[in-house]
């Protein structure tokens, strides 16, 4: 069956600009996460969504970063006022259910931030 | 110190070797253990999914989880050009959706 899918695979943008990133799970999935991965910092946890609601925001590095899910499907993460140090690839995977720690990660979208 | 430590390599062997990939960790609530790997420019891919302490086999792929000494490993086993790819470790607590990611570790199967 299809994958986690993301789009754009590619962004870039101009410093100050808002950008939006679309994932969309794997169907009758209910869990579902974004990621940041930096080149030298690994993958970082961003948000988690259970349903349509976001228990753990915990790991957004700033009021810049919001996310939300619609339909318990397709999730947006929403960056306002991009940075230069917001280049980065953001990942979404979704999971069967809550605590399942089985995570399916979508391609990613490579955001440049000029 | 970070939570998870992963030497970044670069790796390089020769076809047909093992292979022994390593992280360490300093939070001993750390429950589930995980191993992704990751071909460029695409996602991460679940290899190995580890509850706890002990040993688990699948195919090439060994994993091993000591919490004890707070070290988890990944054997692989007549390795593959194919093989050739960025290896995470990844890591939970009882309760918590968070992954904590090793930085990954680059490795190269030389034909």
């Amino acid at each position: 069956g299809a994958g986690v899918s993301q789009s754009p695979s590619n962004k870039v943008t101009e410093k100050g600009k808002d950008v939006e990133l679309r994932c969309d799970p794997i169907s009758g999935h209910t869990a579902l996460y974004w990621y940041r991965q930096s080149l030298g910092q690994g993958l970082e946890f961003l948000i988690y969504f259970q349903g349509n609601s976001a228990p753990d925001k915990s790991g957004l590095p700033s009021d810049r970063f919001s996310a939300e899910r619609t339909g318990g499907s397709v999730s947006t993460l929403t960056i306002q006022r991009t940075q230069q140090e917001d280049s980065a690839v953001y990942l979404c995977a979704s999971s069967p259910r809550v605590s399942s720690n089985e995570q399916f990660f979508g391609p990613g979208t490579r955001l440049t931030v000029l | 110190q970070k939570e998870v430590e992963q030497d970044p390599g670069p790796l390089s062997v020769p076809e047909g070797a093992i292979v022994s990939l390593n992280c360490t960790y300093s939070n001993s609530a750390f429950q589930y253990f995980m191993w992704y790997r990751q071909y460029s420019r695409k996602g991460p891919e679940l290899l190995m999914y580890t509850y706890s302490s002990g040993n688990k086999e699948d195919g090439r792929f060994t994993a091993q989880v000591d919490k004890s000494s707070k070290y988890i490993s990944l054997f692989i086993r007549d390795s593959q050009p194919s093989d050739s790819a960025t290896y995470l470790c990844a890591m939970s607590k009882a309760g918590s959706e968070k992954l904590v990611f090793g930085k990954g570790t680059k490795l190269t199967v030389n034909p």
